[in-house]
Formats: C-alpha cells, sequence, structure tokens
C-alpha cells in the first residue's frame, strides 16, 4: 500500500498566485514527521518544511505552509505569491518514528509569468 | 557550510561493467543515507549508516551493490557489474540526527548502456 500518495502529477500557477500541492499519507504509527522538499532541474532536493504528528499548529516558512489535516491524513503544501524560481518537482515524504524518510512520486509545479 | 558533495554527478557506462559514487556529508553528520531515484519517481532508501553502521540496508540489491562509509564519514556506493536498469540517479544525503530533516547531494546520474 502507498504510504504517500502526491495524486498530481503536474500543476500550473500563475506567477504571484497562491498555489496547493497535495498530500495525504497512511500509517498507524502515533509518531511521524511528514516532509516537503523542492527538487529544481538541477536535481538536488533541497528542504522545504516539517510538520510533526503532535506539533499543534502548521508549520510555516516564509512563503511556504503546510496545511496538516491530522484526521484526514493529508499534509497539503501551500506556495504563496508563486515566483518563476518555484518551478520544480515538489516531493512529500514522511518518516515513522525513527524509520526511513519514504516519499511520494512527485508533483511537477510550473510557474507561468 | 559546505553541504553534501557527490561524485561524480555523471556517469555513463556499459553495461557489465562496474561504477563507484562518493559521497562527503555534512561536517559532524552521523547519519548517511543513499538513494534511488528513477525517472519520474521519488527517492528511495537503498541503505542508511548511523556513523560506521549500516543500520538499514534491507532495499540494498546485495548481489550487486556493496556501500561502505569508513571512519563514519565519506561514503561509496558501488555497482559491479552494472546492469541496464541501474540507470537512475544515486542521491546521497546526511542528517545531524536519525530524526532530523535530510540533506541532500545533487547526485549522480548514472547511464548504463
Amino acid at each position: 500500500a502507498q504510504k504517500i500518495t502526491q495524486t498530481q502529477p503536474g500543476m500550473f500557477v500563475q506567477e504571484k498566485e497562491a498555489v496547493t500541492l497535495d498530500c495525504t499519507y497512511d500509517t498507524s504509527d502515533p509518531s511521524y514527521g511528514l516532509f516537503w522538499y523542492k527538487q529544481p532541474s538541477s536535481g538536488e532536493m533541497i528542504f522545504l518544511i516539517y510538520q510533526g504528528s503532535y506539533d499543534q499548529q502548521n508549520a510555516t516558512e516564509g512563503r511556504y505552509s503546510l496545511n496538516f489535516q491530522k484526521a484526514r491524513k493529508s499534509a497539503n503544501l501551500v506556495i504563496s505569491a508563486s515566483q518563476l524560481g518555484d518551478s520544480a518537482m515538489y516531493f512529500c515524504a514522511m518518516r515513522e518514528g525513527w524509520a526511513k524518510l519514504i516519499f511520494g512520486t512527485g508533483t511537477l509545479l510550473a510557474v507561468q509569468p | 557550510e559546505a553541504g553534501v558533495v557527490q561524485s561524480p554527478r555523471y556517469k555513463i557506462i556499459e553495461k557489465k561493467q562496474p561504477v563507484a559514487f562518493w559521497c562527503n556529508p555534512i561536517s559532524g553528520h552521523n547519519t548517511l543515507y543513499w538513494y534511488l531515484q528513477n525517472l519520474g519517481q521519488g527517492p528511495e532508501l537503498l541503505i542508511r549508516y548511523e556513523n560506521e553502521e549500516a543500520v538499514d540496508d534491507s532495499q540494498l540489491p546485495k548481489d550487486r551493490f556493496s556501500a561502505e562509509r569508513l571512519k563514519g564519514v565519506d561514503s561509496t556506493l558501488k555497482i559491479q557489474p552494472a546492469e541496464l536498469g541501474d540507470s537512475a540517479v544515486y542521491l546521497c544525503a546526511s542528517s545531524l540526527a536519525r530524526a532530523g530533516e535530510l540533506f541532500f547531494g545533487e547526485g549522480s546520474r548514472l547511464t548504463v548502456l
């Protein structure tokens, strides 16, 4: 069974608009962490934001925020005021306890001028 | 602070040839990971080290893949012999603690002809 599901293979957004990238996860472990990474065409995976399962508030990092809905097991990434440099692949990932980080299949975001 | 350094960035070999990838993690990071990323997919863990010890190598195809992390710093991933299906990007990552976010290198792109 898929642990991490990203249902949007590709997304378009206009520059300066906000965009939401979807991520749902599946776990029975009460302790887990959720991560979002950005992978530009250069190939490097860049850490964006982290949400712990016990965190009461949604994580935010600059223009990135994580819409964490625990009951629905979703951890959507919201990018506000999109910039051309935001065009990249975005991966959602989960860690259960101390276990390995498991990645979704990614969403390719294209920001249009 | 220097990031995770990988080499070579690109490697083209013929099938049945050996190949090796090298990774230098961020200074002080005890945990080191090797991930495999196929085209259009998210990264998948091959092996994880805590210092010199391989604590999770369940996904490493041990008949042809090997890895080592001497002295708990640099690591080498080797494939011998390479097969056509090994064409992929091999990502190295490190983290300060096993629960921390992963910092990735730019990856080594392997093409097997």
